[in-house]
């Protein structure tokens, strides 16, 4: 089983909205990911939690706040975002061996 | 930082093979992999190649990698209209972090 899911499949926000993506994988990964995809671009990393601790922060701005719960769980809480930060929000997970990345079907965000 | 390039754009007829270019910089990089994203979904893993091998087979696919060249190919054989998707390469910079290509749309046509 290589999965892993995402939820919601489609949010719509307002600036002013506080809102939460949520990821899971029951793979047994121990690296978990938020990337960033504008259309027809390739996806941008924006954090990486390695043993449910931060590791990797591409100098993400601040209303974007990641949380790891558990090692299963990942977390994207979003407050007072851009027009500009609409795109796709994918998660992915590593197994760590070959460290080849597992995605999910990603969160679309329109952010109004 | 690495960078990582393929052509925007290929289109084939049903049946063909399409073989899909990347070039990087990184000679270090250690796992090259291939990705598939359909309109709208998330990536798919399609085949990864070791730095030390110069060629995977996987059914319809083929990977051959040019270390010396720093290029990787993917070979579709018998191209079909549910491969038209976007192709994209990405390399392992370090055990945690992956650069993708610019990616390669493939239309394949009947």
């Amino acid at each position: 089983d290589t999965e892993v899911t995402q939820t919601p499949k489609h949010l719509v926000m307002g600036m002013t909205n506080k809102k939460s993506l949520k990821c899971e994988q029951h793979m047994g990964h121990r690296a978990m990911y938020w990337y960033k995809q504008k259309a027809k671009k390739p996806p941008e990393l924006m954090f990486v939690y390695s043993y449910e601790k931060l590791s990797i922060n591409e100098s993400v701005p601040s209303r974007f706040s990641p949380e790891c719960p558990n090692s299963s769980l990942l977390n994207l809480h979003l407050h007072a975002l851009q027009p500009e930060d609409s795109a796709l929000y994918l998660c992915a997970s590593t197994s760590g061996s070959t460290y080849e990345q597992y995605f999910g079907p990603g969160t679309r965000l329109t952010v109004t | 930082g690495e960078d990582v390039e393929q052509s925007l754009f290929l289109s084939v007829r049903e049946g063909d093979s399409s073989v899909i270019n990347c070039t990087y910089t990184d000679s270090s990089s250690t796992y090259l992999y291939w990705y598939k994203q359909e309109p709208g979904a998330g990536l798919q893993l399609l085949t990864y190649i070791f730095s030390n091998m110069d060629m995977k087979q996987d059914q319809r696919l083929t990977v051959l990698l040019n270390k010396k060249d720093k290029h990787l190919s993917l070979r579709i054989a018998d191209t079909q209209t549910g491969d038209s998707a976007i192709y994209f390469c990405a390399v392992n910079t370090g055990f945690q972090k992956l650069v993708f290509g610019t990616g390669t749309r493939l239309l394949v046509s009947p």
